[in-house]
């Protein structure tokens, strides 16, 4: 099993630009979750989705966009990357609710400039 | 705002050392969980503890919690340079406007492990 996995490793985007971060679990878990992390921080939750059809806010959800696609697929929009969205992006998955240990992908590095 | 907050924020010390770190937090939860990440990576789960549990051990990791402080520390002994990583704890609260589960994060502790 690859786990989860994310494209691309890494980005370098124009403020104003748009991209779509790609995310995948080989797990069938039910939920899916994006954050990102700033350096010297912890973890700060973007979006999440308990489940295949639905999305909540996490955190900080300003400025992005997503989109359950199906069970493995979770995406996240940026429609007009601005400098305060240069981060590392870690999509995660958990399975059963009373385990709830998630599963992390390697990171998107993204820098805008 | 950070739920869980680690304690200290780094931590040197040599191979064949024990290493401690302390995680606070503010509400109930229902679980607590220990993370691992290593320079440039995703997080790893290390070892969940359930709020009606006080101490659980997985190899050379030991976790306490103690829920009417708020709580929990983690202990890695005989520590190896291979240890050489970021710690988060991660507290599994409810979320108050959707009433969903969420994990919210500290904001680390780096450990150094010197050979």
């Amino acid at each position: 099993n690859a786990g989860v996995t994310q494209t691309p490793k890494f980005q370098v985007l124009k403020t104003g630009q748009s991209m779509t971060l790609q995310c995948a679990q080989d797990m069938n878990h039910n939920s899916m979750y994006w954050y990102r992390q700033d350096p010297g921080m912890g973890l700060r939750l973007i979006y999440y989705s308990a489940s295949e059809g639905t999305t909540d806010k996490g955190e900080v959800p300003n400025g992005y966009n997503v989109s359950r696609l199906n069970k493995r697929e979770f995406s996240l929009r940026l429609e007009s990357a601005a400098p305060s969205q240069t981060s590392v992006y870690f999509c995660a998955s958990s399975g059963w609710e009373e385990r709830y240990e998630q599963y992390f992908g390697p990171g998107t590095r993204l820098t805008v400039t | 705002s950070q739920q869980g907050e680690e304690d200290p924020q780094a931590l040197s010390i040599q191979e064949g050392e024990n290493a401690t770190m302390n995680c606070s937090y503010k509400t109930s939860i229902n679980n607590l969980q220990w993370y691992r990440q290593n320079s440039g990576r995703g997080l790893v789960h290390l070892i969940l503890i359930r709020s009606n549990e006080r101490e659980k051990h997985s190899g050379r990791l030991r976790v306490t919690l103690d829920t009417s402080k708020k709580s929990s520390s983690l202990l890695i002994t005989a520590s190896r340079a291979a240890d050489t990583a970021s710690y988060f704890c991660a507290t599994d609260e409810v979320l108050r406007d959707t009433g969903r589960r969420a994990l919210t994060f500290g904001s680390g502790t780096r450990l150094q492990v010197q050979p």
